[in-house]
């Protein structure tokens, strides 16, 4: 059974679309993200969702929006993509909130994306 | 500066050999760090993880972690071709909490 799961893998589309990435957690986590990777492999957080409720928010376009709609789940919602939006989009989870005790995030696969 | 600073690779070492990864934190308030390796294509595992001044040993993996000069580094003894891959240091606590800062990634090859 897959841990973190995001859909879809690929996601290739226009500029201008709206577009939506789901992620699913069947590890019992109580905390959620969402991180973006740029074509240098540089890694960034996104959001961050405790039980729900956002708690990290970082700076980012609000053309970007995250749902939550239980604590399994955590969805990314993008707006009007433009061409710079293209990255790989990984979500994650880890057991509490990441900090002094080292709370382990685990990823899902990633959902490549590309605007054309 | 960057929050996480990695050496620049590419590295490369021989098959066998001891392969060497560095990284400086800024945030003197950070508390816990992370290696991750993330192969080609796929998305970054967590191989160790460390929070105590001092070595920590997993398998062929040693961490090290000196936090008066505020460097991490990973060895990785033994080095196979099944280690080539990007590695991916990343700091929590302090300023970082509730989230982990990457460092920009070091990408090894091991060649046989």
């Amino acid at each position: 059974d897959t841990a973190v799961s995001q859909t879809p893998k690929y996601l290739v589309t226009q500029m201008g679309n709206d577009k939506s990435i789901k992620c699913e957690q069947n590890l019992g986590h109580d905390t959620m993200y969402w991180y973006k990777q740029d074509s240098k492999k540089f890694l960034k957080i996104m959001f961050s969702y405790n039980n729900k409720e956002l708690i990290i928010n970082e700076t980012v376009p609000n053309r970007f929006s995250p749902k939550s709609p239980d604590k399994a789940h955590l969805n990314l919602h993008i707006n009007s993509l433009e061409l710079g939006d293209s990255a790989v989009y990984f979500c994650a989870s880890s057991h509490e909130r990441t900090g002094g005790l080292g709370e382990k995030l685990f990823f899902g696969s990633g959902t490549q994306l590309s605007v054309l | 500066q960057k929050e996480v600073e990695q050496n620049s690779g590419p590295l490369s070492v021989p098959e066998g050999a001891i392969a060497s990864l560095n990284c400086t934190y800024s945030d003197r308030g950070s508390q816990s760090f992370f290696w991750y390796r993330q192969y080609s294509g796929k998305s970054p595992e967590l191989i160790m993880f460390i929070y105590s001044n001092g070595d920590k040993e997993d398998g062929r993996f040693t961490a090290q972690l000196n936090k008066a000069s505020q460097y991490v580094s990973l060895l990785i003894r033994d080095s196979q071709p099944s280690d080539s891959a990007t590695y991916l240091c990343a700091s929590g606590g302090g300023t970082s909490y509730g989230k982990l800062t990457f460092g920009q990634g070091t990408i090894l090859t091991v060649h046989p």
